[in-house]
């Protein structure tokens, strides 16, 4: 089966710009997760979906940050303005629903905000 | 609050010598644990969860919840075994992620 999809696989912005990001789960995954990953640091959940809907974003910084998943499967993540400390890996993880534990990571898009 | 600690930020191991990476947890409940592995230019993966108590590519973990850990170990080392390692527990229908430490297997 084809894994999760993500794009772009990097990106260079400014501080202050914007960006957006992609993911395509794997077919049949109802359940799509985004997580951030600093450098040195584990992956930290940002939002979780269920189909459509919004199951977990209690860590997402709504100031700047939003996501949305239309028809339930493919997914944007938006960063609006970006900081110096959104300089991370995006990564894009989906499950059966009932299998959180068996999430399937994409290969994450690596940003950089100079 | 839940949290996940891994105290090695690296581990650098010779090849064929045991390997134990160290994970300890809080969590006020019966905790579900995983290991994520992540090999150089690889996605990240589940390894092993600790409920199926099976060994995957030669390692294994037990969960002690006396002394809250879930230390991954592995008898022989394997030049293979190069990547990092994540240590995970389940809350709800949520992961959450230790800092992972990058195994190093010498040759």
């Amino acid at each position: 089966e084809a894994g999760v999809a993500q794009s772009p696989r990097y990106k260079i912005i400014e501080k202050r710009q914007s960006v957006a990001f992609w993911c395509n789960p794997i077919s049949g995954h109802a359940t799509l997760y985004w997580y951030q990953q600093i450098l040195g640091q584990g992956p930290k959940l940002l939002i979780q979906f269920q189909n459509n809907g919004v199951v977990d974003d209690s860590q997402l910084p709504k100031d700047r940050f939003s996501a949305e998943r239309l028809k339930g499967v493919d997914s944007t993540l938006k960063i609006q303005p970006a900081k110096l400390e959104d300089s991370a890996v995006y990564l894009c993880a989906s499950s059966w629903g009932d299998r959180a534990y068996e999430q399937y990571f994409g290969p994450g898009t690596r940003l950089t905000v100079t | 609050a839940q949290r996940v600690t891994q105290p090695e930020k690296l581990l650098s191991v010779f090849k064929g010598a045991p390997v134990e990476l160290k994970c300890n947890y809080s969590y006020s409940g019966s905790p579900e644990l995983f290991w994520y592995v992540q090999y150089s230019r690889q996605r990240l993966q589940l390894l092993l969860r600790h409920i199926s108590r099976e060994s995957i590519k030669g390692f294994t973990a037990d969960l002690n919840k006396g002394e809250t850990s879930f230390h991954l170990k592995k008898p022989f080392a394997q030049e293979e075994d190069s990547a990092m390692y994540y240590c995970a527990l389940r809350r709800d229908d949520k992961i959450i992620f230790g800092k992972g430490t990058r195994l190093h297997i010498l040759p």
